[in-house]
């Protein structure tokens, strides 16, 4: 059982249109993140919630932690190609623990 | 400076064979943490070191892979009688100790094949 369900798992649009990605869990975290990962490289940290209700924004991504600190999305808008890349969202159950990540979400914008 | 280093970026082995990736995280960063990625899945944890407390062996698949970290800093990844199912690549990651933010950054991965 996957401690974290990100939906889509893959997900290919037209530039220009916007887009969602979910993170859910029925646990509890302490913080979650929001990882962007490109071939061959390691993921780069976008971005990263604390408290329940917030909502961060990075240019045209837009990231929520739900009230219940259970799940999480991120929406961008106006997708463009260079957005292209796997998403993966982190959990971290206590402060200082490990991360669990969900199993990414695959997003290609066509030009 | 940098950021978290690994290396061989790349390593072909033969069935049968010993591996040992290696990991230098960033300066200062007291937690180091191993990943495993199959092609475009997401990250299976491996192993974690928290300053010098016990590791967290608690992700490694079985008794053929092992993990040090010599000093706080650089850590090595072995994986003895390397099996196919083995191939992927392998991430380290580090972050600072404390904190809810539990942020980690990675470095670039070791690809592995086993042949």
């Amino acid at each position: 059982t996957q401690l974290l369900e990100q939906s889509p798992q893959f997900l290919s649009i037209q530039e220009g249109e916007n887009l969602t990605v979910y993170c859910n869990s029925s646990s509890v975290f302490s913080s979650l993140q929001w990882y962007r990962q490109e071939p061959g490289e390691g993921p780069v940290l976008l971005v990263t919630v604390v408290t329940g209700g917030e909502v961060k924004k990075l240019k045209r991504l837009t990231f929520q932690f739900g009230d219940a600190r259970k799940d999480s999305s991120l929406h961008i808008t106006a997708a463009q190609p260079g957005d292209t890349g796997l998403y993966l969202c982190a959990g971290g159950l206590t402060s200082g623990s490990r991360l669990t990540f969900g199993e990414g979400t695959q997003l290609t914008v066509n030009p | 400076g940098a950021g978290v280093s690994q290396s061989p970026s790349n390593k072909v082995t033969e069935k049968g064979k010993d591996v040992e990736l290696r990991c230098d995280p960033i300066s200062g960063h007291t937690a180091l943490y191993w990943y495993r990625q199959s092609l475009g899945q997401g990250l299976e944890f491996l192993i974690y070191f928290q300053g010098n407390s016990a590791p967290d062996k608690s992700g490694l698949p079985s008794d053929r892979f092992s993990a040090e970290r010599t000093g706080g800093s650089v850590s090595t990844l072995t994986i003895q009688r390397t099996q196919q199912e083995d191939s992927a690549v392998y991430l380290c990651a580090s972050s600072r100790w404390g904190g809810r933010d539990n942020e980690q950054f990675f470095g670039p991965g070791t690809r592995l094949t086993v042949l």
